[in-house]
């Protein structure tokens, strides 16, 4: 079954703290891979696509990495405008056009 | 302004009461899809469309329809709606090029009650 997990659930760092956020996914053929950023009240906003293993997108304090079987989203010294849930999402390619969502990393940046 | 733009934003409605909650893009995009959110089981897709005429289940399409009958239009109904599709509801679309793989653009959401 297509599945895609997000860890952590929540996160709170200190401003300018670095961490990663994981999304692991098992999909039986891969369209892309997406990180999109939602912040309480409004729809989610697009971030990054990744589409092959080895893949990388930077993004001022944001870095996607892909590989077979995973997706991290690196922050780097993050500021508490950074506060939001991102989200990883899979479109696969199996015979359908779904997307499947994980179900997102809370994160809190601390001043 | 490139936009999503969904109504109503609000809705409180009685279970069985037919509503429609419609969704309209200006992107000239060929794909769009309906999500609910839920707290704990994050984006669900509930109907997705290729192109006018062209639609299809994701995962969570039970008690749900939907048409496509222009490209900037993808209404979502719910023909006897129950309590348990309470929720928030996030429509999306894309452009669909190269076997797909763009990424969607999403509205601001409808949160549906249903008493």
């Amino acid at each position: 079954e297509d599945q895609v997990t997000q860890s952590p659930e929540a996160l709170r760092l200190q401003e300018g703290e670095s961490s990663s956020l994981n999304c692991s996914y098992t999909v039986s053929g891969l369209r892309g891979l997406f990180w999109y950023r939602q912040d309480p009240g409004k729809g989610p906003e697009f971030l990054f696509t990744l589409y092959s293993a080895g893949e990388e997108k930077e993004k001022e304090r944001l870095k996607a990495t892909l590989t077979k079987k995973e997706s991290f989203l690196h922050i780097t010294a993050p500021k508490p405008e950074d506060s939001a849930t991102y989200l990883c999402a899979v479109q696969v390619a199996s015979g359908t056009y779904k997307y499947i969502f994980g179900t997102g990393t809370r994160l809190k940046v601390l001043a | 302004e490139a936009q999503v733009t969904q109504n109503p934003r609000y809705l409180i409605t009685v279970t069985g009461k037919k509503l429609t909650v419609t969704c309209s893009q200006n992107m000239n995009h060929e794909y769009m899809s309906w999500y609910r959110q839920d707290p704990g089981l994050g984006l669900r897709q509930i109907y997705y469309s290729m192109n006018v005429e062209v639609t299809d289940k994701g995962d969570v399409p039970e008690g749900y329809k939907v048409s496509r009958k222009e490209k900037r239009n993808f209404p979502l109904i719910l023909e006897s709606p129950s309590p348990n599709q309470t929720s928030l509801y996030f429509c999306a679309s894309s452009f669909w090029g190269q076997g797909g793989g763009q990424p969607q653009h999403f509205g601001d959401g409808t949160r549906l009650s249903i008493l």
